[in-house]
């Protein structure tokens, strides 16, 4: 299984909801990632979890806030976002953080802000 | 600081014709290189990387990239393209920062084929 799983496809949220975003991997990376892409333009990294701990926050706004459960599961929470949040939201795993050149991406999750 | 430069923001080409996509690079060291390709609506795939050694890299889906540190480029080929190439094509550079290679990503180049 080399594939990267990521629920829900779509997310519609107002800007004082709460929601959260899922991405599966079940190939044993211990490493995880979010990114965050707008349109035309590449993945910006937010977030790394290194053998499920956080090693990378890219000054993510606080509005943000991943968690990383089990070396299988990565979430990213979201409250009181911005309109400008709206984007795709990109998951990524690699065999290890020293093997970060190599990330299996999930299919994304596009997140409109209302 | 790593940085790379896709001059190309849409490449037209027509199916079965050869393509090739620029990339430069800025890194101080020996650069580890990448191309990713996304498809619409997708996530991004690894079509190869460099990392040493053979200038002339061979990837998937039939593409090749050559490293020439003499003009900071990687770019990438290939000898026909076909309908479903078309996709966003993104150049990066991983520098080491902390024991990791996180790449840093060009803007992306559209392809776009022509029946």
């Amino acid at each position: 299984d080399t594939e990267v799983t990521q629920t829900p496809k779509h997310l519609v949220m107002g800007m004082t909801n709460k929601k959260s975003l899922k991405c599966e991997q079940h190939m044993g990376h211990r490493a995880m990632y979010w990114y965050k892409q707008k349109a035309k333009k590449p993945p910006e990294l937010m977030f790394v979890y290194s053998y499920e701990k956080l090693s990378i926050n890219e000054s993510v706004p606080s509005r943000f806030s991943p968690e990383c459960p089990n070396s299988s599961l990565l979430n990213l929470h979201l409250h009181a976002l911005q309109p400008e949040d709206s984007a795709l939201y990109l998951c990524a795993s690699s065999q290890t953080p020293a093997s970060s050149y190599e990330q299996y991406f999930g299919p994304g999750t596009r997140l409109t802000v209302t | 600081a790593q940085s790379v430069t896709q001059p190309d923001i849409h490449i037209t080409v027509s199916e079965g014709a050869s393509l090739e996509l620029r990339c430069n690079y800025s890194y101080g060291a020996t650069p580890y290189l990448f191309w990713y390709v996304q498809s619409p609506g997708q996530g991004l795939q690894l079509l190869l990387k460099y990392f040493s050694g053979d200038t002339l890299v061979q990837g998937i889906k039939g593409f090749e990239a050559e490293f020439k540190r003499s003009q900071s480029s990687f770019n990438l080929r290939k000898p026909s393209v076909h309908w479903s190439d078309a996709a966003e094509y993104f150049c990066a550079v991983g520098a080491r920062t902390g024991g990791s290679y996180i790449p840093t990503f060009g803007r992306g180049t559209s392809l776009i084929v022509h029946p």
